[in-house]
């Protein structure tokens, strides 16, 4: 069956690193491949999309890479804040005609002063 | 703020009732998507209509259903509610009928409590 595994442990790590959060995934072939950040009790936010034939992606202090063979996507965040603290959620699509997202777990960041 | 609305905040109600949760989506957006998180579960995709078309189906219980309206606004209806249904209801909107390519904007969500 179809599974997007996150880290549930949550990543503890001290400002100024970079923190890399990983979303592996068995049975898709996504074309496309999210992340989002959720804040407790708030609603997911988008960070960055990738798609299948980008193997790397970047926004400000965020990079994504997504590799296909390996089913594997890593998000990583440079200089890290604890304003960065949260939860990072991925996303991909089923890769058949059903057109939803499928979101993982998620991983709980820790950034420490 | 995202730009997308959701009433009520809260709801505490007892098993056996029906509750109707609302949504109305960034101006523009024509797509609205619900989600159920819970604890155990996750953040799970339950239906997603465009432009007044259910356009996907996720995990939806029978006993829920939802619809959008012609101002494009939404509404979820859980009937013969159990215990575990007890969770938060986000809706989100976005500009297409894309949910794997568009960027998904997420309102605050409903918390719901099932006594």
């Amino acid at each position: 069956s179809q599974k997007i595994e996150q880290n549930s442990e949550a990543l503890n790590i001290q400002e100024g690193k970079t923190a890399t959060l990983t979303c592996n995934y068995t049975n898709y072939s996504p074309a496309y491949l999210q992340w989002y950040r959720q804040d407790p009790g708030r609603g997911p936010v988008f960070l960055l999309l990738i798609r299948e034939n980008e193997k790397e992606k970047r926004k400000e202090r965020l990079k994504v890479t997504f590799d296909t063979t390996l089913k594997q996507s890593l998000f990583h965040i440079t200089a890290s804040q604890p304003a960065d603290s949260a939860t990072y959620l991925c996303a991909l699509d089923s890769g058949t005609g059903r057109r939803a997202l499928t979101f993982g777990s998620g991983t709980r960041l820790q950034v420490q002063p | 703020d995202s730009g997308v609305t959701q009433t009520p905040k809260h709801l505490i109600t007892a098993t056996g009732q029906r509750v109707t949760l609302r949504c109305s989506p960034r101006s523009g957006d024509l797509s609205v998507y619900w989600y159920q998180q819970s604890l155990d579960q996750g953040l799970q995709f339950l239906i997603q209509y465009y432009n007044g078309e259910e356009r996907a189906k996720g995990n939806i219980l029978e006993r829920f259903s939802a619809q959008q309206f012609p101002d494009l606004h939404s509404e979820l209806n859980l009937s013969s509610l159990e215990l575990g249904d007890s969770a938060l209801y986000f809706c989100a909107s976005s500009v297409s009928s894309s949910g794997r390519t568009d960027t998904q904007y997420f309102g605050p969500g409903t918390r719901l409590t099932v006594l």
